[in-house]
């Protein structure tokens, strides 16, 4: 069973680092989503991508954050300079292709990033 | 921007009894997402809603797509212990975009 799979699955890093994490959604999955998660919160969308286009960003997604889909598999997304403020939940979620009329999203385990 | 609004925030209840909770907002979606999510864990969906007024069971829970399209609600019954955690509901619209909006959550407690 080769659900979504996120690495690491925790970081902790001191403020001013830049990290990168990573997203493989399941396979035959085209659509990508990443979400930050605060304690005592819901998800909030970051952004969207469909194959290797990112075709959505929320504003939170400020100028330090970037996320790529190169080949339209994995995904990673990185913060740059990083503030204690970015201390969350990292999730990753794919959908199956649009075409199937279903949205779906399956969620990996999520990165828990500690900034300090 | 979008919201949604989910009641209860939390929820105290006895195993056995059965428990309800919704989603409101002002906007429209398209697809209803229900979700159950354990400490450290990432959220495990539970129902996906794709009609106004759809009714869909899985299991002891039962999710509805409001008619407006701008309500869900989700019935848990005869709740368990292991039926503890934070459940999710969100919307999806996916007319001009993809984004998804989450509510804070409803905490179900069951005491045994």
């Amino acid at each position: 069973d080769t659900g979504v799979s996120q690495d690491p699955r925790h970081k902790i890093t001191k403020r001013g680092q830049n990290v990168t994490f990573r997203c493989d959604p399941i396979s035959e999955h085209n659509r990508l989503y990443w979400y930050r998660q605060t304690l005592g919160q819901g998800p909030e969308f970051l952004t969207y991508f469909q194959n290797e286009a990112q075709l959505e960003k929320s504003r939170l997604l400020s100028d330090r954050f970037s996320a790529e889909r190169p080949k339209g598999s994995f995904s990673t997304l990185e913060i740059q300079r990083t503030e204690q403020g970015d201390s969350a939940m990292y999730l990753c979620a794919s959908s199956p292709p649009l075409a199937g009329g279903y949205n779906e999203q399956f969620f990996g385990p999520g990165t828990r990033l500690t900034v300090l | 921007g979008q919201q949604l609004n989910q009641s209860p925030q939390s929820m105290f209840i006895q195993e056995g009894e059965d428990v309800s909770m919704n989603c409101t907002s002002s906007s429209i979606f398209n697809t209803w997402l229900w979700y159950k999510q354990d400490p450290g864990e990432g959220p495990v969906l539970l129902i996906a809603l794709y009609k106004a007024g759809e009714l869909t069971s899985n299991g002891r829970l039962t999710a509805q797509f409001g008619i407006t399209r701008k309500d869900s609600f989700l019935n848990i019954s005869a709740s368990i212990p292991s039926d503890v955690g934070i459940y999710f509901c969100a919307g999806l619209s996916n007319t001009g975009g993809f984004k998804t909006i989450f509510g804070a959550g409803t905490r179900l407690f069951v005491k045994a």
